[in-house]
């Protein structure tokens, strides 16, 4: 099994609907990441934790919402998808320290119609 | 705000070519990753450096922090069809030691 696993690994969504991303890790790490991937904007962070009971906003937050349900799991929500959300999306887990890396799962690539 | 700037954007090489990856800012970082992402796949982790100056080696992939831990280069040695991808470097800063993501170079070894 994979460290890092991100369902759905494709999604295609009317504008308006809610969706859910859903993340799991086994890496036993308490921090989990979102990110969005744009062509030429490279990784975008949209929220982050450190541990079950701390969720942040990060640098483009708005739109999005998130839930830590567990230590392993992290997910990502749109209340309202809409077009310019079509994007690359992904989950990533963290020790804590400078000398971590950063542990991605293989990406949702979501489209907004 | 902090950037990390990489160059080139984009690299088109035949194989057995050399190349190097630039990663450049103002601030100062923890410690320097690099990153390669090939496509449908999330990034995977090449290498950390964290002490100025430091050099570590990946079969023939060779990275470096700068002095100032400032900036980092990635350098390959006779490039093969295996090494395509999109190399990205993020560097670790404040107390929490987030990562600030370069937009990343992507690199296309030509047989």
């Amino acid at each position: 099994d994979a460290d890092v696993t991100q369902t759905p690994r494709n999604r295609i969504t009317k504008t308006g609907k809610r969706i859910m991303l859903e993340c799991s890790q086994t890496k036993g790490h308490d921090r989990m990441y979102w990110y969005r991937q744009d062509p030429g904007l490279g990784l975008r962070l949209i929220y982050y934790s450190f541990d079950v009971k701390d969720i942040n906003k990060g640098e483009i937050s708005d739109g999005y919402s998130v839930s830590r349900q567990a230590q392993a799991k992290f997910s990502l929500s749109l209340e309202s998808a809409i077009p310019n959300q079509t994007a690359l999306y992904f989950c990533a887990t963290s020790g804590e320290g400078a000398n971590y890396g950063y542990t991605f799962g293989s990406g949702t690539r979501l489209t907004v119609v | 705000t902090q950037l990390l700037e990489q160059s080139p954007q984009f690299l088109s090489i035949q194989e057995g070519e050399n190349l190097t990856v630039y990663c450049n800012s103002s601030s100062v970082f923890s410690s320097l990753q690099w990153y390669r992402q090939e496509p449908g796949e999330g990034p995977v982790l090449l290498v950390t450096v964290v002490t100025g100056g430091e050099v570590k080696k990946l079969k023939r992939l060779t990275f470096q922090f700068g002095d100032a831990r400032k900036d980092s280069s990635l350098h390959i040695t006779a490039a093969q069809p295996g090494d395509t991808g999109l190399y990205l470097c993020a560097g670790a800063t404040g107390s929490n030691y987030q990562l600030i993501w370069g937009a990343g170079t992507k690199l296309i070894i030509k047989p």
